[in-house]
């Protein structure tokens, strides 16, 4: 079984429509991510968050809002969904500190969304 | 600005043609430097991580080095199922978060 999953793994929904990405991971980390990959762009960060009190803005969160329901789940909603939301989305779990302040993220298998 | 830029943007090889990508980064501080490999329409998958200068990690036919400004990733007579995406990604500021560079597409072709 994957450590990392990502529910549903394709999305097509309509301009203002609310949607939510779910994530879960088994693999015990404390620390969970979401990004979006768009091309040219590489993968941006949306929201994090590094225990279930601790959430955080990433560089690009405007339009999205998330929420931390254990330390396994970790939620991305879209309010009111619009085209350029059109992206990859990934969520991205860390817990094993491996030098000052850093870790290895892993992945889930992400989900494709399409905004018409 | 903690910036990180990956070069070539695409790579296309023949099968046993080895070569080179690079990852340049402007981070004061560094606190490791990752690798991933990423498939068509699936999650980055983790390859590496070097954390001092003149380090340098292998995996099959990749390996991968460290200098104070940048990385390499080598790629040794590669093989069509080494064709994916590359990304490096540095963390940045103090903490846990990571800036990715756009990624090293790499076709090799048999």
């Amino acid at each position: 079984d994957a450590d990392v999953t990502q529910t549903p793994r394709n999305r097509i929904t309509k301009t203002g429509k609310r949607i939510m990405l779910e994530c879960s991971q088994t693999k015990g980390h404390d620390r969970m991510y979401w990004y979006r990959q768009d091309p040219g762009l590489g993968l941006r960060l949306i929201y994090y968050s590094f225990d279930v009190k601790d959430i955080n803005k990433g560089e690009i969160s405007d339009g999205y809002s998330v929420s931390r329901q254990a330390q396994a789940k970790f939620s991305l909603s879209l309010e009111s969904a619009i085209p350029n939301q059109t992206a990859l989305y990934f969520c991205a779990t860390s817990g094993v500190r491996e030098g000052l302040n850093t870790d290895t993220q892993y992945f889930g298998p992400g989900t494709r969304l399409t905004v018409l | 600005e903690d910036q990180v830029t990956q070069s070539p943007e695409a790579l296309r090889l023949q099968e046993g043609e080895s070569s080179s990508l690079n990852c340049s980064y402007t981070v004061s501080g560094l606190r490791g430097l990752f690798w991933y490999r990423q498939d068509p329409g699936k999650g980055p998958e983790f390859l590496f991580t070097l954390y001092s200068a003149g380090e340098e990690k292998e995996k099959e036919r990749l390996k991968a080095t460290l200098t104070k400004k940048e990385s390499f990733l080598h790629i040794t007579a590669p093989k069509p199922e080494d064709s994916a995406t590359y990304l490096c990604a540095v963390p940045i500021l103090n903490d846990y978060k990571l800036s990715f560079g756009a990624g090293t597409t790499v076709t090799v072709r048999a």
